[in-house]
């Protein structure tokens, strides 16, 4: 079965960016979409954005202008980059897989990432 | 974009209670509505999408139902490992956005 597990920095300073991999297992990257979302410690969640296989992006517009998301199908990952952070970034994130099909399922997800930002 | 109405926030019941949980879209969103269980420091694991389709592995006693902007989740009996926190996902248009959160918790 696919299981996704993010890694990469838990610790920043602001103003640095943020750099996130999620590496894909059980199954090849193509024919989906693959999603970034976030939680801030004891809130709701949030839409990051997503690629596709072909490499198609989708962000958030509250986010867009900072967000970089790619993917490296000969490696069965993808990537996250947010610029510029600040403390309101500090999060658990979240990668996931997207269905194609119209209903867009968001499953599975990976166990999450704490990162936090300091000032 | 499209704001996400869960109610209540948070919810006592008892094992064996029938529950459910409220979802209401800003505008509407046909039947573009997941619904998502968040076990504390776990992952969110898919339970209904398209608003009434169990995904695979999911215990029957959860059942979604709903259209255009009214929504629910249902636990017809509940049991000890169903507390946890549920949030619903409108994927009908981009940025996706989730409700706020229903934490279930024991009486």
């Amino acid at each position: 079965q696919v299981q996704l597990q993010e890694s990469g920095p838990g610790l920043l300073k602001a103003s640095e960016t943020l750099s996130l991999t999620c590496t894909v297992s059980g199954g090849a990257i193509s024919s989906y979409y693959w999603s970034w979302i976030r939680q801030p410690p004891g809130k709701g969640l949030e839409w990051i954005g997503h690629i596709s296989y072909s490499g198609d992006t989708n962000s958030n517009p509250s986010l867009k202008s900072r967000v970089t998301i790619s993917v490296d199908m000969s490696q069965n990952q993808f990537f996250l980059r947010l610029s510029s952070v600040t403390a309101a970034d500090t999060a658990v994130y979240y990668c996931a897989r997207v269905s194609s099909s119209w209903e867009r399922r968001f499953d599975p997800w990976g166990q999450g990432a704490l990162v936090t930002v300091s000032s | 974009d499209i704001q996400m109405t869960q109610s209540p926030s948070s919810l006592s019941a008892s094992v064996g209670d029938r529950v459910t949980i409220t979802c209401r879209p800003s505008r509407t969103i046909y039947t573009y509505l997941n619904w998502y269980q968040q076990q504390p420091g776990k992952a969110p694991k898919l339970l209904i999408y398209a608003s009434s389709s169990l995904q695979s592995g999911v215990p029957s006693r959860f059942s979604g139902s709903g259209s255009g902007t009214d929504f629910t989740l249902t636990i017809s009996s509940l049991q000890p490992e169903d507390f946890a926190t549920y949030h619903c996902q409108q994927t009908y248009s981009t940025p996706y956005t989730f409700g706020q959160g229903t934490k279930l918790e024991i009486k």
